[in-house]
């Protein structure tokens, strides 16, 4: 069965400091992933990534693709309190489209 | 450019009453997407429409449906409505074929008494 595994659930970090978010999936005829950030509303796009081993960056955060082990990981240096949020994860094929259930970053001051 | 918009924002029923959430994409979008939150879960795919056509629907009971009109915009209905269905139902457009630049409304929240 197709699914979406995001580790760790939640995280607690101080300003600073440097996370690492997961994402492992199964999905047939595997298309895409995005990784998508959600404070009180609806999530915001950050990447997305169809390619093995080519890195997304956008500021302090980045993310990369194994298409072999099937993963992604999120990373964010220099955490800052505004990084607080769900981060979401979505897989996908042409019919299909499977979000992990998040990982939950708090970054206290 | 007008976003994706949803209506009504809150909606408030009681058990075994029936719910219509509604939704407009962004101009040009054909194809809408509906997700539902429960409150601290994840987001759980429901339906995805294309051009009129559905697609694909998550494992959901029959009594969520939904449909979507000439003009593309699109109804959830949820008849009988159980207390576990109060959550957060995000609506979310893209270009045909384009499932991945998806852009998302507001939402309605949706509180089964």
């Amino acid at each position: 069965e197709d699914k979406v595994v995001q580790s760790p659930l939640s995280l607690v970090v101080h300003e600073g400091d440097t996370v690492t978010l997961n994402c492992s999936y199964e999905v047939t005829n595997f298309r895409s992933l995005l990784w998508y950030k959600q404070e009180k509303k609806a999530p915001t796009f950050l990447f997305m990534l169809t390619s093995s081993g080519i890195e997304k960056k956008s500021g302090r955060l980045s993310s990369i693709l194994d298409k072999k082990e099937l993963f992604s990981i999120l990373n964010i240096t220099a955490t800052q309190t505004g990084d607080s949020a769900v981060y979401l994860c979505l897989a996908g094929n042409n019919r299909k489209l499977i979000w992990g259930l998040g990982t939950s970053l708090a970054v206290n001051p | 450019e007008a976003g994706v918009t949803q209506s009504p924002t809150h909606l408030i029923k009681t058990r075994g009453q029936q719910a219509t959430l509604r939704c407009s994409p962004i101009s040009g979008h054909t194809s809408v997407y509906w997700y539902q939150q429960a409150l601290g879960l994840g987001l759980q795919f429901l339906l995805w429409y294309d051009e009129g056509e559905e697609r694909n629907r998550g494992n959901f009971p029959p009594r969520f449906s939904g449909r979507q009109f000439p003009n593309y915009s699109s109804e959830l209905n949820v008849n009988a409505l159980e207390l576990e269905d109060s959550a957060l139902y995000l609506c979310a457009s893209s270009a045909p074929g384009g499932w991945e630049t998806q852009y998302f409304g507001p939402g309605t929240r949706l509180l089964v008494l």
